[in-house]
């Protein structure tokens, strides 16, 4: 089955950038999505297509991809940040929806 | 405004089923996929499958075959996700999401979801 790999942790002062990597095979011809989830409450999805944003979400929010490896940059990192964050893509060999092990955000 | 509500919290014996409702409102039910996806305790997210509400088509994740069944009520906007001989690792937060149907949907991601449902299996 796919397998999604993501760092288990990231830690981040604040003000400063963080880097969230997705690494998968052939995750370059995929279309990645990454989702915020706080303690206690649902996912919300933070970055569609790769790159793009839903409407509410803060420019500081940006996604880009290279090789097998896409990438969530979090600019300007606020406390109200921290969370884990998930990369999910749609495996077309098994139509399944697969998600990466999950990244914990900590603000120093 | 788009929502969608699921059921209250289930505490289920090993072996029992449940049943997870999600109310969908503000948008048009039947135009949008519903998927499940669960989070055991301290755990990452996993997808369990989807049903089309407009045709009662499903696709289920391997893991689940058998034991899961996902269907729909139109009439009153809600998607239902039973799963049967349940275990202690079936302990998870459930959640239903939406997403567009065919290749939207792939590019587009889970735009929506539930608040979740708690199941705890102990005896």
């Amino acid at each position: 089955s796919y397998v999604l790999t993501q760092p288990p942790s990231v830690s981040v002062a604040p003000g400063q950038t963080a880097r969230l990597t997705c690494g998968g095979n052939n995750i370059g011809i995929k279309s990645v999505h990454w989702y915020q989830q706080k303690p206690g409450q649902a996912p919300v999805l933070v970055v569609y297509d790769d790159s793009d944003r839903p409407s509410g979400i803060p420019e500081r929010f940006s996604g880009s991809k290279s090789g097998n490896t896409a990438t969530l940059t979090i600019s300007r990192v606020e406390a109200g940040d921290e969370a884990d964050y998930y990369c999910q893509v749609w495996d077309s060999r098994s139509d399944h929806y697969v998600f990466g092990t999950g990244t914990k955000v900590t603000v120093l | 405004q788009v929502q969608l509500v699921q059921s209250g919290a289930e505490v289920k014996k090993p072996g029992a089923s449940v049943k997870v409702s999600c109310k969908a409102s503000g948008y048009t039910f039947t135009g949008y996929y519903m998927h499940w996806v669960r989070q055991a305790p301290g755990q990452g997210l996993e997808w369990m499958g989807w049903i089309n509400p407009n045709s009662g088509g499903t696709n289920y994740a391997q893991k689940f075959q058998g034991r899961v069944t996902m269907t729909r009520d139109t009439s009153i906007s809600t998607a239902y996700m039973e799963l049967s001989r349940l275990r202690s690792d079936d302990t998870a937060v459930y959640y239903c999401a939406r997403v567009l149907p065919g290749v939207r949907g792939v590019l587009w991601g889970m735009d929506v979801w539930g608040q979740g449902t708690t199941v705890t299996v102990s005896s």
